[in-house]
């Protein structure tokens, strides 16, 4: 059975410094990956995905995560913070529910990034 | 258009009322998904319709009850609903199968129950 874990539940970080935001994932299938942004009171909103190929993924708002198979990790990664970053960022891993085509998004617990000025 | 729209965007019922919350989708998508998440908790799912039939109920209680009209749309009806059941409520839609698998989200409908 699929599972993603997010061990940080919160990460303060300064603005314009890097952060990294972790994800493990099990998995005993195809693994397809990805990250989800939560901004107070929204939806969610999908900062990028790993579903196959090359394993630096690069996404929207200048983030980016590495997919590391041995590691079993899909960490996400942003060079220089902002103020406006500070939000709840999921995890997710695409499972197939009972065996046929219809999906669904096992999410990790969510990180909480509060960026300091 | 890559939107998935929700209406409403905050609902306050009564335990003896009947709502319903809309969700409407125009990519094409052939798979919707209603979600439940409680505060500072991730995205349950609750339902999963394809190709307008339902697929998924992840034991759900009766008091809440999707439809699905057409292809485009999404319900949820509400009818009995405690206080726990509080909770923001969002849509999805994704392609089924392939590997294009992005699931997008509606921004949500915020439920009280008093």
């Amino acid at each position: 059975a699929q599972s993603v874990t997010q061990l940080d539940s919160q990460v303060p970080v300064f603005e314009e410094a890097p952060v990294e935001l972790r994800c493990n994932y099990s998995s005993s299938v195809s693994v397809y990956l990805f990250w989800y942004v939560q901004y107070p009171n929204q939806g969610l909103q999908l900062l990028l995905k790993y579903l196959s190929g090359s394993t630096l993924v690069k996404g929207i708002n200048g983030f980016e995560a590495e997919f590391n198979k041995s590691q079993t990790s899909f960490h996400l990664r942003k060079p220089s913070v902002h103020i406006s970053d500070t939000a709840e960022y999921f995890c997710a891993v695409r499972a197939p529910l009972y065996g046929g085509a219809t999906n669904k998004l096992i999410f990790g617990t969510g990180t909480l990034l509060a960026v300091q000025p | 258009d890559t939107e998935v729209t929700q209406t409403p965007k905050h609902l306050v019922m009564g335990m003896t009322n009947k709502k319903s919350l809309k969700c409407e989708q125009h990519m094409g998508h052939r798979a919707m998904y209603w979600y439940k998440q409680k505060a500072k908790k991730p995205p349950e799912l609750m339902f999963v319709y394809s190709y307008e039939k339902l697929s998924i109920n992840e034991s759900v209680p009766s008091r809440f009850s999707p439809e699905c009209p057409n292809s485009s749309l999404l319900n949820l009806h509400l009818h009995a609903l405690q206080p726990e059941d509080s909770a923001l409520y969002l849509c999805a839609s994704s392609q089924e199968g392939g590997a294009n698998t992005e699931a997008f989200f509606g921004q949500g409908t915020r439920l009280t129950v008093v």
